[in-house]
């Protein structure tokens, strides 16, 4: 089965400091890979995909992530950060049901911006 | 603006009372999904339906039941609420392998 772990559950920078976000995953084939953002009392909002197209991906806010199959990683990354990028980040793996997705979460990251 | 709507955002239940949370869509999506999010823990997928077609999670409880009456709304019932079904639910929708698109959330306390 697919699976993620999100090293780190607690993530502390100071404004404009290198946001480092990090995910391994475990998969059998070779994997659909999200970063959604999530902020309080709120839904899941997607920050970006890995679909195998480029092993860089960018998304929206300035985030981006790598896909390093040698390392089973895919770690997030905003070169600066800002206040308003507090928040949870959960990396997720999918695993296919047919002709819908299932996203298997890890269980997340809380990134804490110091000004 | 396309979205999905999930009513109330807040919901307060008494053990053992049953209840209802609602998910709406204008997205058109034919897949829509629930999942279950307890405090500070991962989204955890309790079932989805395909069009009609209702999956269920091997590991969701039987307390857990849902519908979807038309491709716009679905819901989800729980029975007999106990105090560990307290949690943040997270309603999504996607079309086919797309992108998935989450709703608020309906935030539910168990008294």
């Amino acid at each position: 089965a697919q699976s993620v772990t999100q090293l780190g559950s607690h993530v502390s920078v100071s404004e404009g400091a290198l946001v480092l976000l990090r995910c391994n995953y475990s998969s059998s084939v070779p994997p659909y890979l999200f970063w959604y953002v999530q902020y309080p009392n709120q839904g899941l909002q997607l920050l970006l995909k890995y679909t195998s197209a480029a092993t860089l991906v960018k998304g929206i806010n300035g985030f981006e992530a790598e896909f390093k199959k040698s390392e089973t990683s895919f770690h997030l990354t905003k070169p600066s950060a800002h206040m308003s990028d507090a928040a949870e980040y959960f990396c997720a793996v999918s695993d296919r049901l047919g002709g819908s997705e299932k996203l298997v979460f890890g269980k997340g990251t809380k990134l804490t911006v110091n000004p | 603006d396309a979205m999905v709507i999930q009513n109330p955002r807040y919901q307060v239940t008494q053990f053992g009372k049953p209840v209802t949370l609602s998910c709406s869509q204008t997205l058109n999506h034919n897949v829509m999904y629930w999942y279950q999010q307890k405090s500070s823990q991962a989204p955890k997928l309790l079932f989805h339906y395909y069009d009609k077609d209702f999956n269920n999670e091997a590991d969701t409880p039987d307390n857990f039941q849902s519908r979807r009456p038309n491709t716009s709304f679905c819901f989800l019932d729980i029975r007999s609420p106990g105090l560990g079904d307290a949690a943040m639910y997270l309603c999504a929708t996607s079309r086919d392998m797309g992108k998935q698109f989450f709703g608020p959330g309906t935030r539910l306390t168990v008294l």
